[in-house]
């Protein structure tokens, strides 16, 4: 079964500052991975995802992601955050080879709650 | 177009009771999926329903069912209503046309057991 570690639940950073979030996962074969955000009192959106070719994949507002298979890493960074990057991020895989029909269920993250100080 | 919505977004409802809640996917997508989100346990994939299958199931009692209908919308019910089905129900809707899939998720439905 998969499993997802973001490390850091909670992070406060001042605007301009850079961010990076940490994602794991433990898997063993081959997976999709995704970066989520809920901004307060939305729904959740899709940043990034990477399924394969370069492991550097550029998202929304400025969001990248760079996937590290030696080190099961799916780390999101930002050069300088804005007030309104705060919001709940998640972290997810899925079987990119699931062949029930639609899309293998995701596996979450816990979450980290960004909170971006003017 | 339109994104994944939901009905109700909000529900009360007492323990022992039974709820449905309702998804309509975005048009074209045919794979729906249904995840619930508590501050406890996070985000957890209930099931998954395509061409009015069910093809993958999550780790949840079988309380919690649901359906898909011929034009892809999908219900959920939870039956013997538990203080713990409180949550927040997210809905994702995914085109399931090749093996690398993105799931598009709705508002959600807020259910408060009491």
């Amino acid at each position: 079964a998969q499993s997802v570690s973001q490390h850091n639940h909670h992070v406060i950073l001042s605007e301009a500052a850079s961010l990076e979030l940490g994602c794991n996962y433990s898997y063993g074969g081959t997976v999709n991975l995704f970066w989520y955000v809920q901004y307060p009192g939305q729904h959740l959106q899709l940043l990034l995802k990477y399924f394969s070719g370069d492991p550097l994949v550029k998202g929304i507002k400025g969001f990248e992601a760079e996937f590290i298979k030696s080190k099961f890493s799916f780390n999101l960074r930002k050069p300088s955050v804005q007030w309104s990057d705060t919001a709940e991020y998640f972290c997810a895989v899925n079987d990119p080879m699931y062949s029930g029909g639609g899309a293998d269920g995701l596996t979450f993250g816990k979450g980290t709650h960004l909170i971006i100080q003017p | 177009k339109a994104g994944v919505t939901q009905t109700p977004r909000y529900l009360i409802k007492t323990r022992g009771q039974q709820v449905t809640l309702s998804c309509s996917p975005i048009s074209g997508h045919r794979s729906v999926s249904w995840y619930q989100q508590t501050p406890g346990q996070g985000l957890q994939f209930l099931f998954e329903y395509f061409s009015e299958t069910q093809r993958n199931k999550g780790n949840f009692p079988g309380r919690f069912s649901g359906r898909q209908f011929s034009n892809s919308r999908s219900e959920m019910n939870v039956s013997t209503l538990e203080l713990g089905d409180s949550a927040l129900y997210l809905c994702a809707s995914s085109r399931s046309q090749g093996y690398q899939e993105t799931q598009y998720f709705g508002p959600g439905t807020r259910l408060l057991v009491l």
